[in-house]
């Protein structure tokens, strides 16, 4: 199993372009999470899916849209590239068993995304 | 909503010495406290988790304790070793439906030969 793959693995943007960073699992997992990361400020939450066809918002989500394509796939759609989402966003699934009992989040290898 | 301090920013110890990383949360309702490895250039990788119905837990060198009272959540590692050297992160999850997670702004490890 590949577990959660993400792609591209690096991409340079112009201000103003736009792209989707795709995420796909093979670990038959309901939720899907999109996460960036900064430096000295750990991992924030942009985007989940709890479950196929629902999507709901975190902490940073101004700028960004998501999709979640299928039980396996959730991509992350940057409209008009800012210089300030210059970071690494990180994928991220984990399996639900039951309501409330929270199980590990697996992640993915993340893109770095730079916008000049 | 949850926020997750994490202290210290960096740590450096000897081989062999044991290292202490302390989180605290904010959010009583939190039942479930997962902690990071993350390498250079790396994804992040689980390396223990606790839920709020547990004070202790333990896998081989590492230990992660909770202190609901206080909310507050530590890893313990012992008898480091070069290969334990990278950044570290506390996270908490809120009770709820949705599993999301908030995490501390992480550890910077650094063990000394």
């Amino acid at each position: 199993n590949a577990g959660v793959t993400q792609t591209p693995k690096f991409q340079v943007l112009k201000t103003g372009q736009s792209m989707t960073l795709q995420c796909a699992q093979d670990m038959n997992h309901n939720s899907m999470y999109w996460y960036r990361q900064d430096p000295g400020m750990g991992l924030r939450l942009i985007y989940y899916s709890a479950s196929e066809g629902t999507t709901d918002k975190g902490e940073v989500p101004n700028g960004y849209n998501v999709s979640r394509l299928n039980k396996r796939e959730f991509s992350l759609r940057l409209e008009s590239a800012a210089p300030s989402q210059t970071s690494v966003y990180f994928c991220a699934s984990s399996e639900d068993l039951n309501v409330g009992v929270h199980q590990p989040q697996h992640f993915g290898d993340g893109t770095r995304l730079s916008i000049l | 909503g949850e926020n997750v301090e994490q202290h210290p920013s960096t740590l450096s110890v000897q081989e062999g010495d044991s290292a202490v990383i302390k989180c605290t949360y904010s959010d009583s309702a939190s039942n479930y406290f997962p902690w990071y490895k993350q390498e250079l250039g790396k994804r992040p990788q689980l390396i223990i988790d606790i839920r709020s119905n547990v004070g202790e837990k333990k896998d081989q060198r590492i230990a992660v304790t909770l202190n609901k009272t206080a909310k507050h959540f530590s890893l313990h590692i012992t008898e480091t070793q070069p290969e334990d050297s990278a950044v570290y992160f506390c996270a908490a999850s809120p009770r709820g439906g949705a599993q999301k997670l908030v995490f501390g702004q992480g550890t910077r490890l650094t063990i000394n030969p």
